[in-house]
């Protein structure tokens, strides 16, 4: 199957810091990525969709300045975290769809603001 | 009310036993479905998708009910190794935005 790769695969930063994870789909193009938080034992929520060459759709509460999605290339999106704090402490993990309708996921980052 | 509903469990079943889930989905519109399995802190990987007519493979079976709107993932002769969280996902054609259900943990006793 299409793999996916993120880094990093976790972080540690201290509030107000801002972190930048990669996800790249490392054998497919993907025009379209998307970014995904899972707290504990609760379920991903789509945080946004990442468009190849466009800006990206955010989901409702999600801040579209907090959380910047850059989608440069058909192989890589980056979603940066600005100005973490504690409650921004997740799992992170990016999606890539291979037009297929099946989305094939990162490794995931694990952030931890201190 | 939320896209997708799952029983959040847990399911806890010997070895052999046969385990089935429910998912129900709330927008009629939706077009493909899908049963992701997760291991503890990993990523979701994808089971089986759903189709209309059923599908199996292996010792899992997936059947879609359009008309109540909901989804099923029977898992038979369960082995230890099934332990994990089992996402229903939804989607929508257009975007091609996914929606999880909580999803239901199972762990499978010897």
């Amino acid at each position: 199957g299409a793999v996916v790769s993120q880094h990093p695969s976790w972080v540690i930063c201290k509030s107000g810091t801002s972190v930048k994870i990669e996800c790249r789909s490392l054998d497919f193009q993907a025009t379209t990525m998307f970014w995904y938080r899972q707290f504990p034992k609760q379920s991903l929520m789509l945080m946004a969709t990442s468009n190849e060459g466009s800006k990206a759709t955010y989901e409702q509460g999600v801040e579209k300045d907090k959380f910047l999605i850059n989608h440069a290339s058909l192989t890589l999106s980056t979603l940066t975290v600005t100005s973490a704090h504690p409650e921004d402490s997740s799992f992170y993990i990016c999606s890539a769809d291979d037009t297929q309708e099946t989305q094939y996921f990162g490794p995931g980052t694990r952030l931890l603001v201190l | 009310r939320k896209e997708v509903e799952q029983d959040p469990g847990p399911f806890n079943v010997p070895e052999g036993a046969t385990v089935a889930f429910n998912c129900t989905y709330s927008n009629s519109a939706s077009q493909s479905f899908f049963w992701y399995r997760q291991d503890c802190r990993k990523e979701p990987k994808l089971l089986m998708s759903v189709y209309s007519s059923g599908n199996e493979d292996g010792r899992f079976t997936a059947q879609l009910n359009r008309a109540s709107q909901y989804i099923s993932l029977l898992i038979r002769d369960s082995k230890l190794s099934d332990s994990a969280t089992y996402l229903c996902v939804v989607s929508l054609i257009t975007g091609n935005q996914f929606y999880f259900g909580t999803g239901t943990s199972l762990t499978v006793i010897p």
